[in-house]
């Protein structure tokens, strides 16, 4: 049973256009999300998060965007760089259970 | 240079053995985490612990042992029940408390001989 679903296993984008990565949650709890990026044999590092009080979020050319009637977030790259590609994963929380749920991720590819 | 130090970076298991990897922060997080990435799945919560000498099973629990004796420390066991222990390890740590932004370790690679 998967709480935190990414759809898209990969993502192609030319550099310099918009990259758009997108996830949707099933558990009505989730009250806190966030992005992270992940190279390989490395560990994922932090890159933006969201509370369910807000619908957007915004740090330098990221932007996440929450949807809690849909139950759907996207993280928006602007513009994309060839250092964006990387495996990126959607996370959940309930606030104070400190458990975190993440998603299979999406890998992002950055054409030149 | 606070952070979180996973050892060892590659390590090899052999059938019925059990092998314990190293998770150590000076970050003076509370809560600390295992994860465990296989291709395709993404995240796995194995276990997690909140405090000193308490944790929680994760999703994928069995066959995996931890102990949190200090603040600092947070151990993980695969044990000789665990099928398929064949994966990428990641740890992690949290202020914990609601503040759910997690620091990551490196990861160790584990492989089955």
């Amino acid at each position: 049973d998967q709480q935190v679903k990414q759809n898209s296993p990969s993502l192609s984008v030319q550099e310099g256009r918009i990259s758009i990565l997108n996830c949707d949650y099933t558990n009505s709890m989730f009250d806190y999300f966030l992005w992270y990026k992940k190279y390989p044999a490395e560990g994922p590092t932090f890159l933006i998060s969201i509370s369910s009080i807000k619908d957007k979020n915004e740090d330098g050319r990221f932007t996440v965007f929450l949807n809690k009637s849909a139950k759907h977030l996207s993280l928006h790259i602007v513009p994309s760089q060839p250092g964006d590609s990387a495996v990126y994963f959607c996370a959940a929380s309930v606030r104070g259970d400190d458990k975190i749920i993440f998603g299979k991720g999406t890998r992002l590819h950055i054409l030149p | 240079d606070g952070g979180i130090t996973q050892s060892p970076k590659y390590l090899f298991r052999k059938e019925g053995q059990n092998v314990t990897l190293s998770c150590e922060q000076n970050l003076n997080h509370d809560a600390m985490y295992w994860y465990r990435q296989d291709p395709g799945q993404g995240l796995r919560l194995i276990y997690y612990s909140q405090i000193v000498n308490d944790f929680q099973k994760g999703d994928i629990a069995e066959g995996y042992s931890v102990s949190r004796e200090k603040k600092e420390s947070f151990p993980l066991t695969v044990t000789s029940a665990q099928k398929n222990p064949t994966a990428f390890y990641l740890c992690a740590s949290s202020i914990g408390g609601g503040e759910e932004k997690l620091f990551f370790g490196s990861g160790t690679q584990l492989s089955v001989l």
